[in-house]
């Protein structure tokens, strides 16, 4: 079975630095893609960013650029996505996904991980 | 705002059929595959819908997708209770700030 697993959720206060993971299991992790998508309380899914394994290819949205970094490890199946300085603006349920890209555009998001709860307050 | 406009609830009883719109433009919908996310209350999104009209192995042939020209549809048919969720349109977006863009959701109430 294709699954990947986000790490727990986290409680941080503003300026505190984090990185939270994504681990991948029943498929060659390196032949696809892994994205991570935001998602705002009560609010819908934002593109983040997306990188290859395989080779580290990372590709950012406009409006994540320089606030996040996403990289992975293929030696343990494991992508990452962290920031430096946390603000309070960053609260959000934060999901990774497995997808395909073709040409350079993104086809799908499946499967997804189970979501890691994301709390920075002081 | 979201690139991509969706309705932001639709209903309809046990049994009956509803669809669920996604709009956009040229550099998106127009010339990107479509795909369809469900998202049951407290989980993650799940693909319900790949290349505009395909379904994963697993998803019930009661959910169905069309494009057409710069929109694309959900079709639900035979609602049940544990269809109410949320449900999220995505393609690929081709303009200067081109990335993964989604609708902003549909919350789907089966009465």
């Amino acid at each position: 079975e294709v699954q990947l697993v986000q790490s727990g959720a986290e409680v941080k206060k503003p300026g505190e630095s984090l990185k939270i993971s994504c681990k991948g299991s029943g498929y060659s992790f390196t032949s696809y893609w892994i994205g991570w998508v935001r998602q705002m309380p009560g609010k819908g899914l934002e593109w983040m960013g997306i990188i290859y394994p395989g080779d580290s290819d990372t590709r950012y949205s406009p409006s994540f650029q320089g606030q996040v970094t996403i990289s992975a490890d293929k030696s343990i199946s494991t992508a990452y996505l962290q920031w430096s300085s946390l603000k309070a603006s960053d609260t959000a349920m934060y999901y990774c996904a497995r997808s395909s890209m073709v040409r350079g555009v993104i086809i799908s998001f499946d499967p997804w991980g189970q979501g890691t709860l994301v709390t920075v307050s002081s | 705002q979201s690139v991509l406009t969706q309705p932001p609830s639709v209903s309809a009883a046990p049994g009956q059929k509803v669809t669920i719109s996604c709009s956009g433009s040229s550099s998106n919908i127009g010339n990107n595959y479509v795909s369809w996310y469900q998202q049951l209350p407290g989980t993650a999104p799940k693909l319900l819908i790949y290349d505009n009209n395909k379904r994963p192995s697993g998803i019930p042939d009661r959910f169905s997708g069309s494009k057409s020209g710069t929109s694309a549809t959900l079709g639900i048919t035979g609602l049940q209770t544990g269809d109410e969720a949320d449900y999220y349109c995505g393609t690929w977006d081709s303009s200067l700030s081109a990335g993964q863009v989604f609708g902003g959701g549909t919350k789907l109430t089966v009465l």
